[in-house]
């Protein structure tokens, strides 16, 4: 079963930017990108969502290349509230049925210090 | 006001067991999904209904069985809870079908089997 990937876990410190990347080799053409963040005990919360090159909101912006096999989701200047799990989501294709599937990254731990 | 509520938001019982779990959304969607989160955080669909239609139904046992009676409710009904079956459970809700809509997750339903 394809599926996206992340890293398990990120450390920073409040003010830094932090980049996490997510690896989603076979996107198909008309998949968008999508973040969600995670609080203990709740559930995830949309973040932002794109298709190709950079996009921008209030709280993140979403990095794009042009062959779309991967994203990059930047916060710019952490705070202690922004500690927890993110994940990417994209529509994935199943190699063995080529069906395709809704599957979740496995999360990035991000942990912000004072 | 709760976006998309859960019920309950805590589950013990014993193995063997039938129970459900309720989630409304007020949000005026036409799609609403499960998810089952294990103990490593990863998440993966169980089920999506678009209109109180089934749309996707992933592999899971047929000790799941979700229900729909309208557009803003989707029920989960699991007959003969198994160990395996501990886990926290969301509920979720997007505008319409299709992998490219952003999601509004509930805060979960953990359910532990004793």
């Amino acid at each position: 079963l394809a599926k996206t990937t992340q890293p398990i876990s990120m450390d920073s410190y409040e003010g830094q930017e932090v980049n996490i990347t997510c690896s989603h080799n076979n996107i198909a053409t008309n998949d968008y990108i999508t973040w969600y963040q995670q609080f203990p005990s709740q559930g995830p919360r949309f973040i932002i969502q794109g298709y190709k090159t950079k996009v921008t909101n209030e709280v993140a912006s979403l990095f794009i290349p042009a062959d779309r096999k991967s994203s990059t989701l930047s916060l710019p200047r952490v705070s202690l509230s922004d500690t927890a799990v993110y994940y990417c989501l994209v529509g994935d294709m199943e190699e063995d049925t080529g069906r395709r599937a809704l599957t979740f990254g496995s999360g990035t731990r991000l942990q912000v210090q004072p | 006001d709760t976006a998309v509520s859960q019920t309950p938001k805590y589950l013990v019982t014993q193995m063997g067991n039938d129970k459900s779990i309720k989630c409304e959304q007020n949000l005026g969607h036409d799609t609403m999904y499960w998810y089952k989160q294990d103990s490593k955080k990863f998440l993966k669909i169980m089920f999506s209904y678009n209109n109180k239609e089934l749309i996707i139904n992933e592999t899971v046992p047929n000790r799941f069985s979700p229900k729909s009676p309208d557009k803003a409710h989707l029920n989960l009904h699991i007959n003969s809870l198994e160990l395996g079956d501990s886990a926290v459970y969301f509920c979720a809700s997007s505008p319409g079908q299709g992998y490219n809509q952003p999601q509004h997750f509930g805060d979960g339903t953990r359910l532990s089997i004793l």
